[in-house]
């Protein structure tokens, strides 16, 4: 398989739970990115890493989100305390350096979270 | 504060019909523009994509023509099937940030 995997494609979870999601970008692909798609919207940057490094985190990652890749391979996105308004899809996406061009990403299915 | 605008929300087109899809930005620091395809339930995959230097992309049935003055770029596509049936999305990356900034969508529908 040499697409972005993301599991599990479904949560629901009840208001105050936590939940956690894993991402395996592309094996030779160092960026690795998470986005977040509400409903009727394109998808919203949160956060990204280069190798085990996290680069850059959007202000919409509020302090109950913290993301990891700890040896610059998989990754996870942990909520924490969720609440109703995190109920969106999780977007994973990796991307290869390739020097001062930027090529785009290659992004997984997702995972859909709903909390009730 | 919405840095790429899409337009139209959502568009129908007969089969074989060309469906035009425009997007506007405002950050001159954007250097490279995505169009991107999503189907229900899945990731949006990159369809075709264009730097600024350039005024026109031409893959397949898909072109990209841009306008740097006018800040403005659109999606067409040629003889559109029902297969092309999606949401479209544009996007503009900015190369410090190495994060893609997504316009609202287009939900196509490709009619018989």
């Amino acid at each position: 398989d040499t697409g972005v995997s993301q599991d599990p494609r479904h949560k629901i979870t009840k208001r105050g739970q936590n939940v956690t999601f894993r991402c395996d970008p592309i094996s030779e692909h160092n960026r690795l990115y998470w986005y977040r798609q509400t409903l009727g919207q394109g998808p919203e940057f949160l956060t990204y890493f280069q190798n085990e490094a996290q680069l850059e985190k959007s202000r919409l990652l509020s302090d109950r989100f913290s993301a990891e890749r700890p040896k610059g391979s998989f990754s996870t996105l942990e909520i924490q305390r969720t609440e109703q308004g995190d109920s969106a899809m999780y977007l994973c996406a990796s991307s290869p350096v390739t020097g001062a061009l930027f090529y785009g990403y290659t992004f997984g299915s997702g995972t859909r979270l709903t909390v009730v | 504060q919405q840095q790429v605008k899409q337009s139209p929300q959502s568009l129908i087109v007969q089969k074989g019909g060309i469906s035009i899809i425009n997007c506007a930005y405002e950050n001159t620091a954007f250097d490279y523009f995505p169009w991107y395809q999503q189907f229900p339930g899945k990731g949006p995959a990159l369809l075709i994509a264009i730097r600024p230097d350039v005024s026109e992309k031409k893959e397949g049935r898909f072109t990209i023509s841009f306008n740097k003055s006018a800040k403005q770029f659109s999606l067409h596509i040629m003889d559109s099937q029902p297969g092309d049936s999606a949401t479209y999305f544009c996007a503009a990356h900015t190369g410090t940030a190495s994060k893609l900034t997504f316009g609202t969508g287009t939900r196509l529908q490709v009619t018989l």
